[in-house]
């Protein structure tokens, strides 16, 4: 089975602009979530999808959203842009079911000028 | 609120020695916990998970324990090699009604050759 695939890999985009990030799940997997990666913050949860619907949403302004197409794919938008949105944004599918893991892609490194 | 504490944040050790790393939840209703590992530009990646209702499982050179009612559990590596060195998180899934996973800050491994 082919893993979680996110694109671009790089982004470089100015303050104020907008970015949608792009999240390819495994196979057979119905959720999706969407992870921001800091040096010496780990990884901050932003929200999760299932089967198109939002069922988490983490501590990140309203500029923050997301959504899940039918066949699993998400995206991920960012708007207005801030530099301290700088980042590594992962994106991580499971089968949704109790303790099922996290497979986690390569992400998607944002740098705000 | 939901948190997980991990310690320490940094960690040497010599080749063949073994690395222990600790993490602790808040939320007394996660039931799953994983632990990945990161090496320097790649995606995280599982390395082991335990259930609540088992008090440790190993792997190999890798093993976990959980203690439920201090709500603590911990990452044991022996026999360690360069290869282990890597930044190394911890996590608690959620459920409350929810899925998503809470991460611990990592925890960087060096293994001295």
């Amino acid at each position: 089975k082919a893993g979680v695939t996110q694109t671009p890999r790089y982004l470089i985009k100015t303050r104020g602009q907008q970015v949608t990030l792009s999240c390819s799940p495994i196979s057979g997997h119905r959720s999706v979530s969407w992870y921001q990666q800091t040096p010496g913050q780990g990884l901050q949860f932003l929200f999760e999808y299932f089967s198109e619907t939002q069922r988490n949403k983490g501590n990140f302004p309203g500029r923050f959203s997301g959504r899940q197409f039918s066949n699993s794919r998400s995206e991920m938008n960012v708007s207005t842009l801030e530099l301290g949105d700088s980042a590594l944004y992962l994106c991580a599918s499971s089968e949704g079911r109790e303790g099922s893991p996290l497979h986690f892609g390569n992400g998607t490194r944002l740098t705000v000028t | 609120g939901e948190n997980v504490e991990q310690h320490p944040s940094t960690l040497s050790v010599q080749e063949g020695d073994s690395a222990v790393i600790k993490c602790t939840y808040s939320d007394s209703a996660s039931n799953y916990f994983p632990w990945y590992k990161q090496e320097l530009g790649k995606r995280p990646q599982l390395i082991i998970d335990i259930r609540s209702n088992v008090g440790e499982k190993k792997d190999q050179r890798i093993a976990v324990t959980l203690n439920k009612t201090a709500k603590h559990f911990s990452l044991h590596i022996t026999e360690t090699q360069p290869e282990d060195s890597a930044v190394y998180f911890c996590a608690a899934r959620v459920t409350s009604g929810t899925y998503k996973y809470i991460f611990g800050t990592g925890t960087r491994l060096k293994v001295l050759a």
